[in-house]
Formats: C-alpha cells, sequence, structure tokens
C-alpha cells in the first residue's frame, strides 16, 4: 500500500518553461513534506520543504504548492534549465521522523 | 552542503562474502539512516539510529545489520551477501535539534552481487 504516489514516471518540458512536479498522499498524519533531486549514481539532494500548516513556500526557481483537503503535492520550476534534468523523489515525514518517499519522476528539460 | 561519505561507492561481489557498507558524516547529527533503492522505486528504509547505541529495524524487512558506536559513524554489514542484495544503499543522517529535521544523504553505494 503506497503511501505517497507519484504518478508521472516522466515528464519532459522545453528550457524556459515550467515544470510541474505531483505527488499524491493518502496518510494524513503525515506534517511535512520535502521534494529531493537526484542524479544518476548520487545520493538525493534536498531542494524544498513545507510544513503541513501551510500551502505554499517558495524557495528561488522553486515554489512548492500543498493542497491538504485533496492530499495533493506540487513541485513548480520556473524557468526550467537543462540542469534541472534528474530523478524528483516527493517524500512525507511520518510518525518518528521518518520519511515515506514517492518513486520518483525523471525530469527532463530539453535545450 | 551536507557533509555525509560513503565507501565503497560501486562493489561487485560474490555470492557468500561478508561486506561493510561505511557511512560517516561530520555535521554532528544524532540521527542517521539507510535506505535501499531499487532502479525506478522509492527509497526504503532499513535501519534507522537516534544516537549512539540506538539502532532500529526500518520499514522494509533486511538481512542486513548496523552498529552505531560513534555519533559520526554508521555502518551497515551484510554478513552473506546474495543476489538478491543487489541494490543502491544510501546513508543519510539528521538533526534532531533543528525544526524541520531535513535529512541529507550521501552519495549511496551501488551493491552488486554475483
Amino acid at each position: 500500500d503506497q503511501q505517497v504516489k507519484q504518478n508521472s514516471p516522466s515528464l519532459s518540458v522545453q528550457e524556459g518553461r515550467i515544470s510541474i512536479l505531483n505527488c499524491d498522499y493518502t496518510n494524513s498524519m503525515f506534517d511535512y513534506f520535502l521534494w529531493y533531486k537526484k542524479y544518476p549514481a548520487e545520493g538525493p539532494t534536498f531542494l524544498i520543504s513545507i510544513s503541513s500548516i501551510k500551502d505554499k513556500n517558495e524557495d528561488g526557481r522553486f515554489t512548492v504548492f500543498l493542497n491538504k483537503s485533496a492530499k495533493h503535492l506540487s513541485l513548480h520550476i520556473v524557468p526550467s534549465q537543462p540542469g534541472d534534468s534528474a530523478v524528483y523523489f516527493c517524500a512525507a515525514r511520518g510518525s518518528n521522523y521518518k520519511l515515506t518517499f514517492g518513486k520518483g519522476t525523471l525530469l527532463t528539460v530539453n535545450p | 552542503e551536507a557533509d555525509i561519505y560513503q565507501t565503497p561507492r560501486y562493489l561487485v561481489i560474490g555470492t557468500g562474502k561478508k561486506i561493510t557498507l561505511e557511512c560517516s558524516q561530520t555535521m554532528g547529527h544524532d540521527k542517521m539512516y539507510w535506505y535501499q533503492q531499487d532502479p525506478g522505486m522509492e527509497l526504503h528504509l532499513i535501519h534507522y539510529s537516534y544516537g549512539v547505541n540506538s539502532t532500529e529495524k526500518g520499514d522494509l524487512s533486511s538481512e542486513s545489520t548496523v552498529s552505531r558506536i560513534r555519533t559520526e559513524h554508521f555502518p551497515l554489514t551484510l554478513e552473506s551477501a546474495r543476489p538478491s542484495h543487489t541494490s543502491q544503499y544510501l546513508c543519510a543522517s539528521s538533526d534532531r535539534s533543528g525544526p524541520t529535521d531535513t535529512q541529507y544523504f550521501g552519495p549511496g553505494t551501488r551493491l552488486t552481487v554475483l
């Protein structure tokens, strides 16, 4: 039973356009959500997070939106750059501060 | 930038061998974690530690064991490697005193058991 779902395995976007990565969750007890970026053969790199008491958090080109009633969050990257091409993981924090991860979405930004 | 290190980065080994994957962090974080990830799949927590002499099993059952004798060091051991252990192993740490408790990851060890 997957508690964090990233339903799009891949996404292709043109350079300069907006990339929108989506994530759905089922556990209403999750209190914190994080996005990580992962290049092949490297560990995940923390990007941005949001508390469950907020609906938006922005850091430079990255903005995360949280819709608690829909149990949905999204990561917006604007403008997208070729260096953003990577796998993006959504993660949710539950009891004992443990993280539950989605399967990731492969973002490809075309020049 | 997080300072967390893993060695080796890649390991190819025969069935039945004993292996230890090293993980060290220089941030003084009290929490450390081991995840296992297969291609195209989510990260699964296999072990975690909240401090020295504290270790717990994660959500995914694993035949590996861990120890936490020093704050900065959290090695993972497989007594007898099998092909089913082939995977990427990722170590992470976080600071309990921080408000967000964000986990920072090492570069990972890609293990292949023949």
